[in-house]
């Protein structure tokens, strides 16, 4: 069993639909979670970190964490068309370890 | 803003041949990680270096090595390239302390061993 479990999906819903993706991990020394955004030929590009257990919200996104239940979920509100990319969720433990896990990335399309 | 550098951006080398991939960190950041993505894959750890020491070491072939530099820039070199190795390889950059980073990747290269 891998750390980390995505749904690779893919994903399709039509503009304007709100996306849930999810993450399950098995290693309850993970402290940081974060979600990535990849776009194909592309790096992963940062859009949310959180610290522990809580939401936090930056504009159209959603980011919580559970680590009762080792899930993490990402919400993406009134999605375009231009959020069409893979979605990776990432983790690390706490002291000095700090690199990162990655779920296998869900590829989501918005349609216009 | 500044972002992450990785040169050369496509690598097309033959089998058993070397190549030397290269990545200058965003400014100020202290550790580099290496990440190897095949595939329709999830990015796999490699190495990191935290203040040009190796920091943590993941699934990095014995074939493979790596170095951070005194400017902070750092070099995966890869020796008797195999088939397999073909693949996009990301370097990350961090600022490392406290409550922890996060990491922001480069663009990546693209590696094909033919």
């Amino acid at each position: 069993q891998k750390e980390v479990e995505q749904d690779p999906g893919p994903l399709s819903v039509p503009e304007g639909a709100i996306v849930s993706l999810n993450c399950t991990y098995s290693n309850s020394a993970f402290q940081y979670f974060m979600w990535y955004r990849q776009y194909s030929r592309k790096g992963p590009e940062l859009l949310m970190y959180t610290y522990s257990s809580g939401n936090k919200e930056d504009g159209r996104f959603t980011a919580q964490v559970d680590k009762s239940s080792k899930y993490i979920s990402l919400f993406i509100r009134d999605s375009q068309p231009s959020d069409s990319a893979t979605y990776l969720c990432a983790m690390s433990g706490g002291g000095s370890n700090y690199k990162l896990t990655f779920g296998k990335g869900t590829l989501l399309t918005v349609n216009p | 803003a500044a972002g992450v550098i990785q040169s050369p951006r496509h690598l097309i080398k033959e089998k058993r041949e070397t190549a030397t991939l290269k990545c200058y960190p965003i400014p100020r950041h202290d550790t580099v990680y290496w990440y190897q993505q095949g595939p329709g894959q999830d990015p796999q750890f490699l190495i990191s270096f935290y203040e040009k020491m190796q920091s943590d070491k993941g699934s990095i072939p014995d074939r493979f090595s790596a170095q951070q530099f005194s400017d902070y820039h750092s070099e995966l070199n890869m020796s008797s390239l195999e088939l397999g190795d073909s693949a996009l390889y990301f370097c990350a950059s961090s600022l490392t302390g406290g409550q922890g980073s996060p990491l922001h990747f480069g663009n990546g290269t693209r590696l094909t061993v033919t």
